[in-house]
C-alpha cells in the first residue's frame, strides 16, 4: 500500500543547530507540503512543491528550507533551531489540484 | 489571505447530532474541506465540497454555501470515536494549497 512516512517522529534538538526533517512518499504524488501544529493555531503550511525542483514559501517560512530533487522526497531543514519551532511538523502530499491531502504520522521537534 | 473561523469546542453525548460551523474569507475559492485528527494522530480526509449544497457521507454530512461563505459538518449519531479535532480548509485562488481553520475539538460524553 501507497503510504507517507515521516522521520523521526521525536527530535531533541538545541538552539543554534541545523535540522532536518524527512518526508518520503510512494503515492508518485506531485504535491507535497510541510505544515506546522501549534496550540491555538492549527495546522500553519510551511513550503510546498508542486514537482521535481519546483518549491514554494508558504504563510509562516521563515527559517526553513526545503529541496525536491525527486518525486518521493521534501525533506525539511531548519537553518538555526529556535525555541520558536517547537511544534509538531505534518507532511502531506495529494495528486493534483483539490485532491485530499495524506498526511504523514508527524514529527514531535523540541528545540531546548 | 486566507481567514477561517471555527468553534475552539463542542462537548455532546453520544447519540447526538453536533453541527460545526466554518465561515471563510479568501481572496479565492476553490472549495471547503474538512479534515479529522484524533490526539496524537494525523489528520485524515472527510470531506470535499466545490459547489453549494449538501454532501453526506455515512453519519457524517458536509454543507457548503459559497455565496455566504460559510459551511458547516454535521455529525450524526455521535459515537465515543468520534472525539477528535474537526479541521476546515479552504482551497484558495491557487487552488492546489490548503489553508486550515484553528480546529474545533469535540468531546462525546457517555
Amino acid at each position: 500500500d501507497a503510504e507517507i512516512t515521516q522521520s523521526p517522529r521525536h527530535k531533541i534538538t538545541e538552539t543554534g543547530r541545523q535540522v532536518t526533517l524527512a518526508c518520503h512518499q510512494t503515492w508518485n504524488h506531485n504535491n507535497m507540503f510541510w505544515y506546522r501544529q501549534d496550540l491555538g493555531h492549527g495546522l500553519r503550511l510551511i513550503h510546498y512543491s508542486y514537482g521535481v525542483q519546483d518549491t514554494n514559501k508558504g504563510e509562516v517560512s521563515d527559517g526553513y528550507s526545503v529541496s525536491r530533487s525527486n518525486t518521493e522526497d521534501l525533506p525539511l531543514t531548519l537553518e538555526s533551531a529556535a525555541s520558536s519551532q517547537t511544534s509538531v511538523y505534518f507532511c502531506a502530499s495529494s495528486e493534483d489540484g483539490d485532491s485530499p491531502l495524506h498526511f504523514g504520522n508527524g514529527t514531535r521537534l523540541t528545540v531546548t | 489571505g486566507q481567514s477561517l473561523e471555527q468553534p475552539s469546542e463542542v462537548t455532546a453525548v453520544e447519540g447526538a447530532i453536533v453541527q460545526i460551523n466554518c465561515t471563510y474569507q479568501t481572496s479565492g475559492f476553490y472549495g471547503l474541506s474538512w479534515y479529522q485528527q484524533h490526539d496524537g494522530g494525523a489528520p485524515t480526509f472527510l470531506s470535499y465540497n466545490a459547489l453549494d449544497g449538501l454532501e453526506e457521507t455515512g453519519r457524517f454530512s458536509s454543507f457548503l454555501s459559497r455565496s455566504d461563505s460559510y459551511g458547516y459538518l454535521l455529525l450524526q449519531e455521535l459515537q465515543m470515536k468520534d472525539s477528535a479535532s474537526y479541521f476546515c480548509a479552504v482551497y484558495g485562488a491557487a487552488g492546489n494549497k490548503l489553508t486550515f481553520g484553528g480546529g474545533t475539538r469535540v468531546l462525546v460524553k457517555p
